[in-house]
């Protein structure tokens, strides 16, 4: 069955770097676009930025553009997403999910909490 | 502000049926097809209704979608306790290509 696993979230400063991570298993990985979206405490849900199934193209939010970056590695069957300069704007949950055209985001992992403060 | 504009909040009695708007645009609803997404307090997301109007293996034909111009409809029919939970539509947008998420109804039970 299809799995996505989400890790990495952790309290971190103002300012700081985080790399999430997002295993998937029970699906041809390669085939599909990855997105990452998150969800702030208490509020709705944004969509942060997806990848190609290559990994040749990449789009962000512009809330993050320029300061996250998403990558994958389809030998490892893994979706990252590389968080620079961080701030508390940035606390959330952050889901990583897949991407079947008119499917829509068609699974979704169950999440991983990063929290921005001092 | 959400791309997609949702009503903040619905409500209804058991057994009774419930609809939730979605309001987009010509470049999101009125160009591509609607998703909706079941968020149970504490849990991930789950898909609803995609394209528009299909459901995906395991959700009961209480919830039927619909869609009309830049506009998309939720209903719940045959409301029960277990259907409180937020709910919130989606689209892929063409002109900023990149999904767009309404800001979420939640429902309520009474």
């Amino acid at each position: 069955q299809v799995q996505l696993v989400e890790s990495g979230g952790v309290l971190v400063k103002p300012g700081g770097s985080l790399r999430l991570s997002c295993a998937a298993s029970g699906f041809a990985f390669s085939d599909y676009y990855m997105s990452w979206i998150r969800q702030a405490p208490g509020k709705g849900l944004e969509w942060v930025s997806y990848v190609t199934s290559d990994g040749s193209y990449t789009k962000y939010a512009d809330s993050v553009k320029g300061r996250f970056t998403i990558s994958r590695d389809n030998a490892k069957n893994s979706l990252y997403l590389q968080m620079n300069s961080l701030t508390a704007a940035d606390t959330a949950m952050y889901y990583c999910a897949r991407e079947a055209g008119n499917h829509g985001l068609d699974y979704w992992g169950q999440g991983t909490l990063v929290t921005v403060s001092s | 502000q959400s791309v997609l504009t949702q009503p903040p909040s619905a409500s209804g009695t058991p057994g009774q049926r419930v609809t939730i708007s979605c309001s987009g645009s010509s470049s999101n609803i009125g160009s591509n097809s609607v998703n909706w997404y079941q968020q149970l307090p504490g849990t991930a997301p789950r898909p609803l209704i995609y394209n528009n109007n299909q459901r995906p293996s395991g959700v009961p034909d209480r919830f039927f979608g619909s869609k009309s111009g830049t506009s998309a409809s939720l209903a719940i029919s045959g409301l029960q306790s277990e259907d409180e939970a937020d709910y919130y539509c989606a689209a892929w947008d063409a002109s900023l290509n990149h999904w767009v998420f309404g800001g979420g109804t939640k429902v309520t039970v009474l």
